[in-house]
């Protein structure tokens, strides 16, 4: 089955504790993105990687760091998490051949203390 | 510069109302517009899409076509279910530069159905 895995679904974190949220996909998408969920605002893309090694800033960056290191994988890394990056987080991933899916992950729901 | 507009929620109606929910967008060039669907507890999953003006999209019951003229993609159902409660996105993606995929979305209609 075609599908994005994260992990946690939910954690619950003090302020300045480091914290990786994972994801994963089983399709050989070449794109991954992370995106942040807050009310009234939509989804807002955090970064994005194109292929492996290569990534890049999305709209709302600061604070997030990213690896791609394998294809499949693509962790979401908070060095110093603070209270405004409490948030609902979804991982995507896509194929680039013509006009393709962007699917989704089930979330990740974050609560910095 | 890109961006999504949705009608303002939360949207309450009954079993086999008809439903709209508009969306209209600010893009530069010819983007690709989508509808993607948030039931309680999940991920958000693809509705339907439309790459170019005048396509219309459709899924489940749920249609939008794509108004260049208007910059609009508005949902519909001609008769909705309980089943249909969810938060509703729409999302355009720029016509597609140096594979640059992100999507912009809409803030979100959350859509409840009461029997």
């Amino acid at each position: 089955e075609a599908q994005v895995t994260q992990n946690p679904r939910y954690l619950i974190t003090v302020t300045g504790k480091k914290l990786t949220v994972t994801c994963s996909q089983n399709m050989n998408h070449e794109y991954m993105s992370w995106y942040r969920q807050d009310p009234g605002l939509g989804l807002r893309q955090i970064y994005y990687s194109m292929n492996v090694e290569v990534t890049d800033k999305g709209d709302v960056p600061e604070g997030y760091k990213v690896s791609r290191k394998e294809k499949r994988n693509f962790p979401l890394i908070l060095e110093s998490p603070s209270p405004n990056q409490t948030s609902l987080y979804f991982c995507a991933s896509q194929g680039l051949a013509g006009v393709e899916t962007q699917y989704f992950g089930p979330g990740t729901r974050l609560l910095v203390l | 510069g890109n961006s999504v507009t949705q009608m303002e929620g939360p949207v309450t109606l009954s079993e086999e109302a008809f439903l709209t929910i508009n969306c209209t967008y600010t893009a530069t060039g010819y983007p690709s517009l989508f509808w993607y669907v948030q039931y309680p507890g999940e991920g958000l999953q693809l509705l339907l899409k439309a790459t170019k003006a005048d396509d219309k999209g459709s899924n489940k019951g749920f249609e939008a076509t794509y108004r260049k003229e208007t910059t609009s993609f508005h949902l519909e159902k001609g008769s909705v279910q309980v089943s249909d409660s969810a938060v509703y996105f729409c999302a355009l993606r720029p016509y597609i530069i140096q594979g640059a995929q992100k999507l912009v979305f809409g803030q979100g209609t959350r859509l409840t159905i009461n029997p």
